[in-house]
């Protein structure tokens, strides 16, 4: 059965460093999200993108983010300068068609900030 | 403003026992209802989702959610817990409409421990 994939599933960075979490969607799926979880928190929306660009950002999504689909197959996440609470698990997401589809979530991507 | 409410965070049965988990929403109009389960280190797997029609859904693993209008409530509901079904378990929800994007809004999640 197709699944959603991240890498890595660890990364643990420094305070003010760039980090780039990627995803690779389900082959046919057209939309994409990213959400975080914060430890104890509830899981949060983040972005959604569709035909290459934003469809939708919450107020978290600050100029300190940016998603890219950089080919055809990977989906990124970048966080420019990482502060401490930006710890959480990442996890990216994606659905066939039309936003109101089903979404099929990734194992995550857990990020400390030091 | 838009919310999910998952009133239990901590759950703890019996194998074997009957589990229910509780999920209330407050939105303007019926939103699509969706169960999430995320075992230790897992991602989140769909278990079920409500859009339109029965009210009654049927899911994977042998999960059950009813949807009640006049309760603004979507609980999840099994026979009999299995040790495997420890887990934790969201709730979430997606407008109606078309105008989201996609915007799940998940509860804070409900922690089931299953006892032997």
């Amino acid at each position: 059965e197709p699944e959603v994939t991240q890498t890595p599933s660890h990364q643990v960075t420094q305070m003010g460093q760039e980090v780039i979490l990627r995803c690779v969607p389900i082959s046919n799926h057209l939309y994409f999200y990213w959400y975080r979880q914060i430890l104890g928190q509830k899981v949060e929306f983040l972005v959604s993108f569709y035909n290459n660009e934003i469809s939708e950002k919450s107020e978290i999504f600050d100029d300190q983010f940016s998603v890219e689909r950089p080919d055809g197959s990977n989906f990124t996440l970048k966080i420019r300068s990482t502060k401490l609470e930006d710890s959480a698990m990442y996890f990216c997401a994606s659905s066939v068609s039309g936003a109101q589809e089903t979404q099929y979530f990734g194992p995550g991507t857990r990020l400390l900030v030091l | 403003a838009q919310s999910v409410t998952q009133p239990d965070i901590h759950i703890t049965v019996s194998e074997g026992a009957s589990l229910e988990l509780r999920c209330n929403y407050s939105y303007g109009a019926t939103p699509y209802l969706f169960w999430y389960v995320q075992s230790p280190g897992q991602g989140l797997q769909l278990l079920l989702k409500y859009f339109s029609g029965d009210t009654l859904v049927q899911g994977i693993k042998g999960f059950e959610a009813e949807f009640k209008r006049s309760q603004s409530s979507f609980n999840l509901r099994k026979p009999s817990v299995h040790w495997s079904d420890a887990a934790e378990y969201f709730c979430a929800v997606l407008p109606a409409g078309g105008t989201s994007y996609g915007k799940l809004t998940f509860g804070q999640g409900t922690i089931l421990t299953v006892h032997p």
